[in-house]
């Protein structure tokens, strides 16, 4: 099973700074991509921005881009700017290579809060 | 376009009750998922479907059952519920199977077992 390591259980914010939320990740693929998902308080799973491994440019939407070392398998949310609206749960994740059909892995999350 | 839908949104159960859980999607997904979200803990994957009539384990399968008769629905049963299957319980699915995209989810069911 792949292993996705979230290491930030909770983070904090001033409102229209910047914070970054790392997550690191095994897999034996050599092409995949990787994912980042919102839970506010309502619960719903709301996709981020997702990285396709074999491109080196790092993605970006919007005020959210991510750090991408492959090599180092980390996989790394910054998000700029941050806003009130912001605040949630935020999860990694990476496909599952262990037979899941290409289901996803997920870290634990981090929480993060921002502080008007 | 409704998306993933989920019934029910809540339900409490004694232990030893049954119950299902209905997945529904209108987007002609082949792949369907159901997970399972515990403090802590992140999505955990339950069982998994790549077509209607097949259906697959994944991480944490002991206790649940599940039915893909139909491609647009994805069914969870829980044959004699436990305390340990409190949980949100969510359902997913993607339009194209492969890595490339992301899972779409419903908006989850919590299950509360006394």
């Amino acid at each position: 099973a792949q292993t996705v390591t979230q290491s930030q259980p909770e983070m904090s914010v001033q409102e229209a700074e910047t914070v970054t939320l790392s997550c690191t990740y095994d897999t034996s693929e050599s092409d995949y991509y990787l994912f980042w998902y919102k839970q506010p308080p309502s619960r719903q799973m709301i996709l981020v921005i997702r990285q396709e491994a074999y491109k080196q440019q790092n993605a970006t939407e919007n005020r959210f881009s991510v750090n991408f070392q492959k090599a180092a398998k980390s996989f790394s949310l910054k998000i700029s700017d941050s806003q009130l609206g912001d605040a949630a749960m935020y999860f990694c994740a990476c496909p599952d290579s262990g037979g899941g059909a290409d289901g996803l892995t997920f870290g634990k999350g981090t929480h993060l809060i921002i502080q008007p | 376009n409704a998306g993933v839908t989920q019934t029910p949104k809540f339900r409490v159960l004694k232990t030893g009750q049954s119950m299902t859980l209905l997945c529904a999607q209108d987007m002609n997904h082949e792949y369907m998922y159901w997970y399972r979200q515990d403090p802590g803990m992140g999505l955990r994957l339950i069982h998994y479907s790549v077509g209607e009539g097949t259906t697959a384990k994944g991480e944490v399968p002991d206790g649940y059952n599940v039915s893909r008769l139909k491609k647009q629905n994805f069914l969870l049963g829980l044959e004699s519920a436990a305390p340990s299957q409190t949980s949100v319980y969510f359902c997913a699915s993607r339009i194209v199977p492969g890595q490339t995209s992301p899972l779409h989810f419903g908006n989850g069911t919590r299950l509360t077992v006394t």
